[in-house]
């Protein structure tokens, strides 16, 4: 079956700091996509990125990187120079291709980002 | 353009009622997915629409059902409420129901029973 884990409950760090967001997914499928969402506390799932298992390149978005790793099933989240703003519950996901064209998203439980000035 | 939106923000219900939540998909996405985030229990996926129809349901009971409306806007129905039924809900969509199309998040309800 597939699972997300984020073993990181709470990441506290002090602005300009560098921080890294674990995540390590199961899956029996060859064919899957990863997701990292951001979840601010009004509520919002934020769509930050999605890769597809067929493309192991790093990717870099401003301050965000990311880091897929097939070998090792991680999807790792890098924020360099954090700032208050990026403050917030952070999601990494799973999807699946499920019967009948359903895409089924497994998320991890979240890392909660503290980011204090 | 506009992304998902869900209405109302707060819905506050007293146990044993009916609360319906409603949701419109991003212009031009078929498929809306409803998800329950309930504290301690993380994101848990409950109810698929695609094209008008309930194509798959997470683990819930049936007290839990919606429907989805040839515009592709959805409503969640939640019937005979229970205090763990206070969570935030989510919706989201996509272009369709397939492996390669992202999915796009609403804001949420937030729903508490008392």
């Amino acid at each position: 079956a597939q699972k997300v884990t984020q073993a990181q409950t709470e990441i506290s760090v002090v602005e300009k700091e560098d921080v890294t967001l674990d995540c390590v997914y199961e899956t029996r499928d060859t064919t899957y996509y990863l997701f990292w969402y951001k979840q601010p506390p009004s509520g919002e799932l934020v769509f930050l990125i999605r890769r597809n298992s067929f493309d192991e390149q790093n990717e870099i978005s401003g301050r965000y990187s990311w880091n897929f790793q097939k070998s090792t099933s991680s999807f790792n989240f890098t924020i360099t120079a954090s700032q208050v703003v990026d403050s917030a519950v952070y999601f990494c996901a799973l999807s699946e291709a499920g019967g009948d064209g359903f895409q089924k998203l497994v998320f991890g439980t979240g890392t909660r980002l503290l980011v204090s000035p | 353009e506009a992304g998902v939106t869900q209405s109302p923000t707060h819905l506050i219900k007293t146990r044993g009622q009916q609360a319906t939540l409603r949701c419109s998909p991003i212009s031009g996405h078929t498929s809306v997915y409803w998800y329950q985030q309930a504290l301690g229990l993380g994101l848990q996926f409950l109810l698929w629409y695609d094209e008008g129809e309930e194509r798959n349901r997470g683990n819930f009971p049936p007290r839990f059902s919606g429907r989805q409306f040839p515009n592709y806007s959805s409503e969640l129905n939640v019937n005979a409420l229970e205090l763990e039924d206070s969570a935030l809900y989510l919706c989201a969509s996509s272009l369709v129901g397939y492996l390669s199309h992202t999915i796009y998040f609403g804001e949420g309800s937030w729903l508490t029973v008392v």
